[in-house]
């Protein structure tokens, strides 16, 4: 069983639909929890960290984690052709500094 | 301010050559990272570095090595490659604060072992 699972999609919307992403993870000791980026061929961006359970809001993206549940998910609203990309959720525990898990990634297209 | 830079961009090697791709960052970050991504396997830890003269290996480190030349430059090496070893590869340095935990990924390295 992978320690972060992330349905692959695609998911394909119409520009302006409100966009909701999510992962599962098995792995009760993650406590950070980020969301990157993917545009094609480039590298991961970082968008959204959290520590911890709640919300997080940045412009048109929140962050939900909901740790007794394991899942979190991340909203676009207003979503944008320019936010078609892959999205990747992450995270890690308190006790290894520098271990990250990795989601395989959610395919999102945004058609104008 | 260049960020993460990777080199070569792309790359296709024989089974058993050996290869080395080049990481460099102009962040003044302590950690770097490699890793490998593959379809539907999400982003896998190869090696990293916390700071300069210290290397660790991470989830897949079998057929690579790594060297932290200095605090900019972080490089993998496949001494053997593999078909398996067919990926794209990412280097990444990392920003960690009390409010922050970034990691700058590079652009990555293609590589097709034949």
């Amino acid at each position: 069983q992978k320690e972060v699972e992330q349905d692959p999609g695609p998911l394909s919307v119409p520009e302006g639909a409100i966009v909701s992403l999510n992962c599962t993870y098995s792995n009760s000791a993650f406590q950070y929890f980020m969301w990157y980026r993917q545009y094609s061929r480039k590298g991961p961006e970082l968008l959204m960290y959290t520590y911890s359970s709640g919300n997080k809001e940045d412009g048109r993206f929140t962050a939900q984690v909901d740790k007794s549940s394991k899942y979190i998910s991340l909203f676009i609203r207003d979503s944008q052709p320019s936010d078609s990309a892959t999205y990747l959720c992450a995270m890690r525990g308190l006790g290894n500094f520098n271990k990250f898990y990795f989601g395989s990634g959610t395919k999102l297209n945004v058609k104008p | 301010n260049a960020g993460v830079t990777q080199t070569p961009k792309f790359q296709v090697l024989k089974t058993g050559q050996s290869m080395t791709l080049q990481c460099a960052q102009d962040m003044n970050h302590n950690s770097m990272y490699w890793y490998r991504q593959d379809p539907g396997m999400g982003l896998r830890l190869i090696y990293y570095s916390a700071s300069e003269g210290t290397t660790d290996k991470g989830e897949v480190p079998n057929g690579y090595n790594v060297s932290r030349l200095n605090k900019r430059e972080f490089s993998l090496r496949l001494e053997s490659a593999a078909p398996s070893q067919t990926s794209v590869y990412f280097c990444a340095s990392r920003d960690s604060g009390i409010s922050t935990d970034t990691q700058y990924f590079g652009p990555g390295t293609r590589l097709t072992v034949l």
